[in-house]
């Protein structure tokens, strides 16, 4: 029983093309996350949604643009792909009250060409 | 503003050789601080966390002391393993649920 699942999990594509990545949790959160790891292994938080509101937003171009379905749900939508793309994104759920631990998802390669 | 410095990889042991691996933060508030792990292809996993000044966390042999005189949340082990090759990530946590990583710390373990 998986609690944070991505699809697909290799996701290789041309310069200019749009694409979106799945994430779902059947942990009953109401908190979800997208983050992004370069080559560095840097992560950095892009976008968290809670109750289907967006409520970080940090500096990523307006390409990037989540949809969250349900609470169960936050997709990953990103247009007109870039060289500098090319990263692992990791989605993850958390419950909104107290410091709860963040679980994650097992990660999509997205190689953009 | 909230940061996390962790030290530089990567990190080379021989098996059941001692581990250090140094975190500091700079936080605003009173942040709970965390040690996250990334084995090779897999997703991060909690590895351990501590949610005030003094408290330690521990599991699997790691363990992790909040020193809030010192802003600093180091991982120790006591006997590495092969299989504890990995990345290891320091992180904090602020409200709102914000996490903030370090650069992530990459151990190797040969035997």
């Amino acid at each position: 029983d998986t609690a944070v699942s991505q699809t697909p999990k290799y996701l290789v594509t041309q310069m200019g093309n749009d694409k979106s990545i799945k994430c779902e949790q059947n942990l009953g959160h109401d908190t979800m996350y997208w983050y992004k790891q370069d080559s560095k292994k840097f992560l950095k938080i892009m976008f968290s949604y809670n109750n289907k509101e967006l409520i970080i937003n940090e500096t990523v171009p307006n390409r990037f643009s989540p949809k969250s379905p349900d609470k169960a749900h936050l997709n990953l939508h990103i247009n007109s792909l870039e060289l500098g793309d090319s990263a692992v994104y990791f989605c993850a759920s958390s419950s909104l009250t107290g410091y709860n631990e963040q679980f994650f998802g097992p990660g999509t390669r997205l190689t953009v060409l | 503003g909230n940061s996390v410095t962790q030290m530089e990889g990567p990190v080379t042991l021989s098996e059941e050789a001692f581990l250090t691996i140094n975190c500091t933060y700079t936080a605003t508030g009173y942040p709970s601080l965390f040690w996250y792990v990334q084995y090779p292809g897999e997703g991060l996993q909690l590895l351990l966390k501590a949610t005030k000044a003094d408290d330690k966390g521990s599991n699997k042999g790691f363990e992790a002391t909040y020193r809030k005189e010192t802003t600093s949340f180091h991982l120790e082990k006591g006997s590495v393993q092969v299989s504890d090759s990995a990345v290891y990530f320091c992180a904090l946590q602020t409200g709102a649920n914000n996490l903030f990583f370090g650069t992530g710390t990459r151990l190797t373990v040969i035997p």
